[in-house]
């Protein structure tokens, strides 16, 4: 089946422990991309990927890293988690030339 | 940088037609995405306009004008599944790649 996957769906950490979300595809899609959703502010940008080793800064990328070392995976790196960064985290993917992403199913973070 | 208008909410009767506005505001215009999202579910991708005029994909409709930088989607005899919330969505060609930036969402109510 042909989807995107974040792994974990659910996690509750403390501030300044580093944490991986991970997000693999499996359609070859070249963009991929982390967005945060937040009441009241809709999805917002974190990073995007346009293909491997070429990554780019969304408009929230500040506490985020990424890094695009195959073109399944994108990873989401916290280095050191604070609460403001307690939110609904998506991962999304799309090939080339076409303009539909596909988005993982979430993962909730809360950071305390 | 580019921004996106939407209401924030919409109730409307099953089985009558609701039209849900956004206007945006872009350096560089690339195309208009609509997206659907159920309660506790990931963004599903529903129509994209690049050129002006109508586009139809069953019981959704989606409209742009880029001379007027406003697009619709329109959504015909609703059904109670059809309750979730929406979000355009805008590309922006002369940032020299292709995120893709959010409107807040309008949230949709089907009623009895």
């Amino acid at each position: 089946e042909a989807q995107v996957t974040q792994n974990p769906r659910y996690l509750i950490t403390v501030t300044g422990k580093k944490l991986t979300v991970t997000c693999s595809q499996n359609m070859n899609h070249e963009y991929m991309s982390w967005y945060r959703q937040d009441p009241g502010l809709g999805l917002r940008q974190i990073y995007y990927s346009m293909n491997v080793e070429v990554t780019d800064k969304g408009d929230v990328p500040e506490g985020y890293k990424v890094s695009r070392k195959e073109k399944r995976n994108f990873p989401l790196i916290l280095e050191s988690p604070s609460p403001n960064q307690t939110s609904l985290y998506f991962c999304a993917s799309r090939p080339q030339g076409a303009p539909g992403y596909t988005f993982g199913s979430g993962t909730r973070l809360t950071v305390v | 940088g580019q921004s996106l208008e939407q209401p924030s909410e919409v109730t409307a009767v099953e089985g009558a037609i609701v039209q849900i506005n956004c206007t945006y505001q872009t350096s560089g215009f690339y195309g208009l995405s609509w997206y659907q999202q159920h309660d506790g579910g990931a963004p599903t991708f529903l129509s994209y306009n690049a050129l002006d005029g109508l586009e139809e994909t069953g019981r959704f409709s989606s409209f742009l004008s880029r001379s007027d930088s406003y697009g619709y989607l329109l959504l015909q005899e609703l059904q109670m599944k059809d309750s979730a919330s929406y979000f355009c969505a805008v590309r922006d060609r002369n940032s020299g790649n292709t995120p893709l930036v959010f409107g807040k969402g309008t949230r949709l109510s089907v009623i009895a």
